[in-house]
């Protein structure tokens, strides 16, 4: 069964400071890795896309990392600001097969000023 | 910049009642989606549409749901008899193509079963 696990699960982060968001998959082989943000009641907004091949994706503030050797995805956030506050998933595309998005839970970030 | 929407944000509807949420994917798409989020809990595949069929439907999607593309834009997910179980929020998504292409999803309704 592909899995995603994330963590933490969750995380309160003063405003400015950095943060890492880790993410472990079993997906194998995939097609991509992505990191979204889903702000509270909104639908999940894709910030970086990630192939095999790639170890490293930036947008903005957000950067992710891939490592497929070890199946982990990291996704750092700089100089964090409020509106940063949010649920990150990480979703991973099986490469076969039905090619069903596999979720992770999300890892809740709360920024405070 | 184009998005997919949903209606109604939020809809409360009794036990046993149907329910219809509805999605106007963005114009271009081809693939359409389906997914639901229970509080607290991971985004969940309900089913996916292309070409006027279900393409793959999950273990949750059972007898109690449909889909229909009833014209060229919405997009529609149907309860026919809600459960309490139900109560989640329900995304639309749709995308360009399979695979490696995004999915864009929807704001999301929000059902609750009373």
């Amino acid at each position: 069964k592909n899995q995603v696990e994330q963590s933490p699960q969750s995380l309160i982060i003063l405003e400015g400071k950095n943060c890492t968001l880790q993410c472990n998959y079993t997906v194998s082989p995939f097609s991509n890795l992505r990191w979204y943000k889903q702000d509270t009641g909104r639908g999940p907004v894709s910030l970086t896309i990630m192939t095999f091949s790639e170890n490293t994706k930036s947008n903005g503030r957000y950067t992710a990392t891939l490592d497929a050797d070890t199946k982990q995805s990291s996704l750092h956030i700089t100089a964090s600001q409020l509106s940063d506050s949010a649920s990150y998933i990480c979703v991973v595309t099986p490469a076969y097969g039905n090619n069903r998005l596999a979720f992770g839970k999300g890892n809740q970030v709360v920024v405070i000023p | 910049e184009p998005e997919v929407t949903q209606t109604p944000s939020h809809q409360v509807t009794q036990m046993g009642q149907e329910v219809i949420l509805r999605c106007v994917p963005i114009s271009n798409h081809l693939y359409f989606y389906w997914y639901r989020q229970i509080l607290g809990q991971k985004v969940e595949f309900l089913v996916s549409f292309y070409n006027n069929e279900i393409s793959e439907k999950s273990e949750i999607f059972d007898d109690q749901f449909s889909v229909e593309r009833p014209d060229g834009s919405n997009f529609t997910l149907k309860i026919r008899s809600t459960k309490l179980e139900d109560s989640a929020m329900y995304f639309c998504a749709s995308s360009v193509g399979q695979g490696g292409y995004e999915q864009y999803f929807g704001p999301g309704t929000r059902l609750t079963v009373t």
